[in-house]
């Protein structure tokens, strides 16, 4: 049973670039989180999406960013006009169902803004 | 806001002997928490969680404790092996509504001392 995938695993992108980041969700899991892990900063959530609807998004940035979760297909991640301050480390997590389940997490991506 | 505190940055722990790290909250409504574990360029891996409705829950060589009075919680690892060098990260979350967005805290490097 594979785990969470998350591509890429390193994205370089240069100021007012657009960054994809892909997350394909444990099998059997239908619910998806995205945190963002700053240099020497825990994570800190950004959005939680269930097939093909935003749940929560209060983490995400007002502008740029951007997160969906198709009927078929991984999650994407949209960031766009990316910034310096948009580098971070990306990560993913699933669940199979809410009610004090465990979320798994991918190994990241970590974006490098030049 | 920091919601989920760990005040101890780093710890060292001579192999063989316990480690203990600690972890405070602030938010009443958290019920549910976890521990992760994170190595260098890879995502959190799942450690053990406890629900709020118990004080302590152990799983092999880890134990959780919570105190829901002073809104603490501790991570036991005996014997401690030098694998468990790695950055630990204390989470809580608040299934009341059916979003389990996770708060993570700072985290603690445990440096195992062979």
């Amino acid at each position: 049973n594979a785990g969470v995938m998350q591509n890429p695993r390193h994205l370089v992108r240069r100021r007012g670039q657009e960054a994809r980041l892909r997350c394909s969700p444990m099998k059997g899991h239908s619910h998806v989180y995205w945190y963002r892990q700053l240099p020497e900063e825990g994570l800190k959530f950004m959005v939680y999406l269930q097939k093909e609807n935003i749940i929560d998004e209060s983490g995400m940035p007002k502008e740029r960013f951007s997160a969906e979760f198709p009927k078929e297909g991984p999650s994407i991640l949209r960031i766009q006009q990316v910034v310096r301050g948009d580098s971070a480390a990306y990560f993913c997590a699933s669940s199979p169902r809410t009610g004090h389940e465990t979320q798994y997490f991918g190994p990241g991506t970590r974006l490098l803004v030049l | 806001d920091q919601q989920v505190k760990q005040n101890s940055p780093s710890l060292s722990v001579q192999e063989g002997r316990i480690s203990i790290l600690n972890c405070d909250y602030t938010n009443s409504m958290f019920d549910y928490f976890l521990w992760y574990k994170k190595y260098p360029a890879e995502g959190p891996t799942f450690l053990i969680s406890i629900s709020s409705i118990k004080d302590k829950n152990e799983d092999g060589r880890f134990t959780v404790f919570l105190n829901k009075s002073a809104k603490h919680l501790s991570l036991h690892i005996v014997p401690s092996q030098p694998g468990d060098s790695a950055v630990y990260f204390c989470a809580a979350s608040d299934a009341n509504f059916g979003n389990e967005k996770l708060t993570f805290g700072t985290g603690t490097r445990l440096t195992i001392i062979p």
